[in-house]
């Protein structure tokens, strides 16, 4: 099983800066990892697959990059809107074992 | 527009049974599979099961096989999992999710329904 590891935990950063969240795999997936955003008492919502390309209608503010076992999540410009929790998950395992980062809570600093 | 409502939540007592349903609508129900995915009270996202679009493969998570069973109904795009053994450490919101293909084929997930929540206590 492979084991994700985001950091920081949780993520202090001001309004209309720059943060960048960080997920480390066990083993290599390749370029095979979506990050989703959820807020509190909503569903998660997909914002990066492939490591990088942002799904169709997500501010480009959100860019994500990486291949193998690190991987970054940078949103620029920080909106208030933005300070919730973020999950990366791996996707190229067969049969379908799918794992979860244990997230990255980003707060108002 | 693409959308999953899932229905069937409750308060349960342990050892207790509980069947889930996942409504899909806006797309071709039958050509994609589908995963459940849970998350515990103020706990990060757990996957719980996936059905292959024909229904023709079903895994689990080990927390979970033996007690869960996934299906679901082409005919009427709906998704299911039958829950039994309940415990109180399966309390969650349970999430259904649509997988799609990347260009390499690898599989993620794309949409989510809004869960609903499952309470296991006496």
């Amino acid at each position: 099983e492979i084991v994700m590891t985001q950091s920081p935990a949780t993520l202090s950063v001001s309004p209309g800066e720059r943060a960048t969240l960080s997920c480390r795999a066990s083993q290599s997936v390749g370029s095979n990892l979506a990050w989703y955003q959820q807020k509190p008492g909503q569903a998660p919502r997909l914002l990066i697959y492939g490591a990088s390309t942002r799904v169709i209608g997500i501010p480009v503010r959100f860019s994500g990059s990486g291949f193998g076992t690190e991987f970054t999540l940078t949103i620029s410009r920080l909106q208030s809107e933005d300070f919730v929790v973020y999950y990366c998950q791996p996707y190229n395992n067969w049969p379908p074992r799918y794992t979860f980062g244990q997230g990255t809570k980003l707060e108002i600093k | 527009q693409v959308q999953l409502v899932e229905s069937g939540g409750g308060v349960v007592q342990p050892g207790g049974s509980l069947r889930l349903s996942c409504a899909a609508s806006g797309f071709t129900f039958s050509n994609y599979g589908m995963h459940w995915v849970r998350q515990a009270p103020g706990k990060g996202l757990e996957w719980v099961a996936f059905i292959r679009y024909d229904g023709s493969n079903k895994y689990y998570a080990d927390s979970v096989k033996g007690r869960f069973t996934i299906s679901r109904d082409n005919s009427k795009n709906t998704l299911y999992v039958q829950m039994n053994s309940l415990r109180a450490e399966d309390t969650a919101v349970y999430y259904c999710a649509k997988e799609i293909p990347d260009l390499y084929n690898y599989y993620y997930l794309d949409v989510w329904g809004k869960g609903t929540t499952v309470t296991v206590s006496s």
